[in-house]
């Protein structure tokens, strides 16, 4: 069956630090790849997107990565600062178009 | 742009009452919009596809008759909640797709906090 695993469920650093998120699927093929921001209390707010075709796609002090033979994004904030605490999703989309959600990391950046 | 508003909010209702939650698309006409459900520290939980003009495709487990969800309008979705009861209460979230260049984004709304007592 689809798996979407994102690595821990909490990520805690200290400002200042790149923070690394992980997504890893197994049994799908991804169309492309999003990833989301979410806040307690709030509906998730849109990133970044990456297509099975791009390696690599920055905005901002946010980066992601997709390796489709690896079956792995990596989705990295760099410099990070508190504001950045919150849970990151990865949602893969495949070609039928239905997106499947990650259960998430929690980032907490301590000042 | 790409905003999507929820209304309301914040319900608390008795039980075996019904709620509609709205969802819009406020800058964008989006056919498609999805309905999720989210319980305290998990994931977003898909109940159903809306798409505008035609029924609503439900997720394997999701009761079509206690979740009514009518698509009028480009911009416009709702979900009634039909006889609530206690184990109704969660969080529900919509998303409107907007097309792009082979490539769909879904944008959410700010969620609804539903309490049936």
């Amino acid at each position: 069956s689809q798996k979407i695993e994102q690595n821990s469920e909490a990520l805690n650093i200290q400002e200042g630090k790149t923070a690394t998120l992980t997504c890893n699927y197994t049994n799908y093929s991804p169309a492309y790849l999003q990833w989301y921001r979410q806040d307690p209390g709030r509906g998730p707010v849109f990133l970044l997107l990456i297509r099975e075709n791009e390696k690599e796609k920055r905005k901002e002090r946010l980066k992601v990565t997709f390796d489709t033979t690896l079956k792995q994004s990596l989705f990295h904030i760099t410099a990070s600062q508190p504001a950045d605490s919150a849970t990151y999703l990865c949602a893969l989309r495949s070609n039928a178009g239905k997106s499947t959600f990650g259960d998430g990391t929690t980032l907490t950046v301590k000042p | 742009g790409a905003v999507v508003s929820q209304h309301p909010s914040r319900v608390i209702c008795k039980s075996g009452t019904s709620v509609k939650i709205e969802c819009r698309s406020l800058d964008f006409q989006a056919t498609t919009m999805f309905w999720y459900r989210q319980f305290p520290k998990q994931s977003l939980m898909l109940m159903a596809t809306s798409n505008e003009g035609s029924k609503a495709t439900y997720e394997q487990g999701v009761e079509k008759d206690k979740f009514l969800i009518n698509h009028a309008s480009l911009t416009l979705s709702t979900l009634t909640v039909t006889s609530a009861h206690p184990e109704d209460s969660s969080f529900y979230i919509c998303s409107a797709e907007l097309p792009g260049q082979g490539v769909n984004t879904q944008y959410f709304g700010p969620g609804t906090r539903l309490t049936v007592l």
